[in-house]
């Protein structure tokens, strides 16, 4: 069976600070890998997504970045973080499945507090 | 591209009372829609998927679904909610990217 892990659980940094949050895949290959931001109250807002090692499509424009250097390894990172940053980050996979998108599976969540 | 409208931000019900959870979409065909549950500090967990065929879908937990294309929604159900099932609940539609409900917050009272 498949399995998503997030490292870490929780995450408190300094304004400025790097940021660095993996994400893991294990049981499937290839997989579609996703990087969501869910603010205090608010909804998911789609951060990046990557449909392969090394494809990383940006859904908004902001100080984070995003790589993929394994087939089922995903990094969401920032060089210096801004408050702004602060939230709930979740990893989701999918499988690609025709011209609809899929179920996507997501992991436990990072918790990221910028002071 | 697709929309996803979930009409109420947050809904209380009574332990064992029925629960439906509103979910329209907007989209010209008929896309994966999908229904998933999280726990405060937790990411999602999928309760059901509609992707074709019987139109009342059963999920996890206790809930179902129903498509209805001619009024584009994905109404949750569930006939006796529990004192656990107080979350966040989102509805979702799978077509060229998936799309999120803004999520429909649940409270259970005793």
């Amino acid at each position: 069976s498949q399995t998503i892990h997030q490292w870490p659980a929780t995450l408190v940094q300094p304004v400025g600070s790097p940021l660095s949050l993996e994400c893991t895949v294990e049981g499937t290959s290839n997989p579609n890998l996703y990087w969501y931001r869910q603010a205090a109250g608010r909804g998911l807002q789609l951060l990046f997504y990557s449909v392969g090692i090394g494809q990383i499509s940006s859904e908004v424009p902001q100080n984070l970045s995003a790589s993929r250097p394994q087939d089922r390894q995903f990094i969401l990172s920032s060089k210096k973080l801004l408050l702004s940053d602060s939230g709930f980050y979740l990893c989701a996979w999918n499988r690609v499945t025709g011209w609809r998108t899929d179920t996507q599976y997501f992991g436990p969540g990072t918790r990221l507090t910028v002071l | 591209a697709q929309s996803v409208t979930q009409p109420d931000i947050h809904i209380t019900v009574s332990e064992g009372a029925s629960l439906e959870l509103r979910c329209n979409y907007s989209y010209g065909a008929t896309p994966y829609l999908f229904w998933y549950v999280q726990s405060p500090g937790q990411g999602l967990q999928l309760l059901l998927k509609y992707f074709s065929g019987d139109t009342l879908v059963q999920g996890i937990k206790g809930f179902e679904a129903e498509f209805k294309r001619s009024q584009s929604s994905f109404n949750l159900r569930k006939p006796s909610v529990h004192w656990s099932d107080a979350a966040e609940y989102f509805c979702a539609v799978g077509a060229r990217d998936m799309r999120f409900g803004a999520g429909t917050r649940l409270t259970v009272k005793p």
